[in-house]
């Protein structure tokens, strides 16, 4: 099946630092990749929609000079955390449909902790 | 209302038992609609898409009921391993695209 490759799998981070996180797809081409965050029991929130090759869309609430989104190639997008916070701590996960029949596939999460 | 809605649980049910969870949306105009799993601290896994027709994959049936805007899960004979959080995701038509938001998830228990 479509793999996304995502990395790093965990990072600490000090506060005001920034921390780019990476998802590739394997062996297909990933035109739009959807950004989500997920905090402690609670559900994963729609960051962002990128697409290849154009500006990515920020959901409501969502500061985009604070989560750069770069989609520069069919196989790869970035999120960076720009000077991140405590508050930034969570887990993000991107995610791409590969085939609409397989609805989503997701890379295996970033933990992201801020200190 | 929120644009997807599930009860989060959590559901205590023994081995062996059968479960059912709803999730209700609020775009009349959704045209997808999927089951995750999540386990604690790892990403969501696709448990299986949720057809008008519904569908059947082992132990676990999927419906979807259009007129009262929700989607259906039903898990047959429990077992230990289906302890997971399951997530629906339901498409919401936009500006020119449609976006996909999850539920906030129905935690499961099955107890031995």
């Amino acid at each position: 099946g479509a793999v996304v490759s995502q990395h790093p799998s965990w990072v600490i981070c000090k506060s005001g630092t920034s921390v780019k996180i990476e998802c590739r797809s394997l062996d297909f081409q990933a035109t739009t990749m959807f950004w989500y965050r997920q905090f402690p029991k609670q559900s994963l929130m729609l960051m962002a929609t990128s697409n290849e090759g154009s500006k990515a869309t920020y959901e409501q609430g969502v500061e985009k000079d604070k989560f750069l989104i770069n989609h520069a190639s069919l196989t790869l997008s970035t999120l960076t955390v720009t000077s991140a916070h405590p508050e930034d701590s969570s887990f993000y996960i991107c995610s791409t449909i590969a085939m609409a029949s397989y609805g989503y596939t997701f890379g295996s999460g970033t933990r992201l902790t801020v200190v | 209302r929120k644009e997807v809605e599930q009860d989060p649980g959590p559901f205590n049910v023994p081995e062996g038992a059968t479960v059912a969870f709803n999730c209700t949306y609020s775009n009349s105009a959704s045209q997808s609609f999927f089951w995750y799993r999540q386990d604690c601290r790892k990403e969501p896994k696709l448990l299986m898409s949720v057809y008008s027709s519904g569908n059947e994959d082992g132990r676990f049936t999927a419906q979807l009921n259009r007129a009262s805007q929700y989607i259906s899960l039903l898990i047959r004979d429990s077992k230990l391993s289906d302890s997971a959080t399951y997530l629906c995701v339901v498409n919401i038509p936009g500006s020119g695209t449609y976006k996909y938001i999850f539920g906030t998830g129905t935690r499961l228990k099955v107890l031995a």
